[in-house]
């Protein structure tokens, strides 16, 4: 099966961009797709496809590919961004296997 | 609005069994893959099973043999039955839709369930 790697913890100054990577095999293959998890709460989709952001997603969640990675952009950090984020994608055997990134902890300072 | 609604979660003993159900509604049922995702407390996302519009099955290696998933389209409804249940499927279990198109990705999660196995 595919693995996606993430950066464990990232932190980023309120207003300041910061940059989320996955890596993966089936990211050569298939685009990821990104969620957004706050304590207690089901995980939501900001970022899926080669860059879209679905309805209510604020213009500063940005997504983008290249090879083996995906990047997940915050640009201009709120403080209610700070939350869990997952990568997730097919796996490489493709049909409907999906794997998911072993998620990232946002901290605005 | 589209919403999905788990249930059927609890404790459980060490192998037991247990039976998840997500309610369906706003939308067309028949017409979407779902998925079963789980977390442990404190850890991360973990696919747990798919069911394809044809009802097609998958899972992975962790579950395969244990668990099943099911839908019922006239009902709305999507099941995960979970067998030989053991201490590592302890964690809140999700339901999430596939959207249409040609991107594979989750549009809609539910709130989720907690399964406890225990003794």
């Amino acid at each position: 099966s595919s693995e996606l790697t993430q950066d464990p913890a990232v932190s980023v100054a309120l207003g300041q961009t910061v940059r989320i990577t996955c890596q993966g095999d089936s990211l050569r293959s298939f685009y990821a797709s990104w969620y957004q998890q706050k304590p207690g709460q089901a995980p939501i989709l900001v970022i899926y496809g080669k860059n879209n952001r679905p309805s209510g997603i604020p213009d500063r969640f940005s997504g983008s590919s290249s090879g083996n990675t995906a990047s997940l952009t915050i640009t201009g950090a709120q403080a209610e961004d700070e939350a869990d984020y997952y990568c997730n994608s097919r796996d490489r055997s493709g049909n409907h296997r999906v794997v998911f990134g072993t998620g990232t902890k946002v901290t605005v300072l | 609005e589209v919403q999905l609604v788990e249930s059927g979660g609890g404790l459980v003993q060490p192998g037991g069994s247990l039976r998840l159900s997500c309610a369906a509604s706003g939308f067309t049922f028949s017409s979407y893959d779902m998925h079963w995702v789980r977390q442990a407390t404190g850890k991360g996302l973990e696919w747990v099973s798919a069911i394809g519009t044809a009802g097609d099955t998958y899972y992975p290696g962790s579950v395969k043999g244990r668990f099943t998933i099911s839908r019922e389209n006239g009902k709305n409804s999507l099941y995960l039955q979970m067998n030989s249940l053991r201490a590592g499927d302890t964690a809140v279990y999700y339901c999430a839709r596939v959207a249409s198109g040609a991107s594979y990705y989750f549009d809609y999660w539910g709130q989720g369930t907690l399964v406890a196995v225990s003794s």
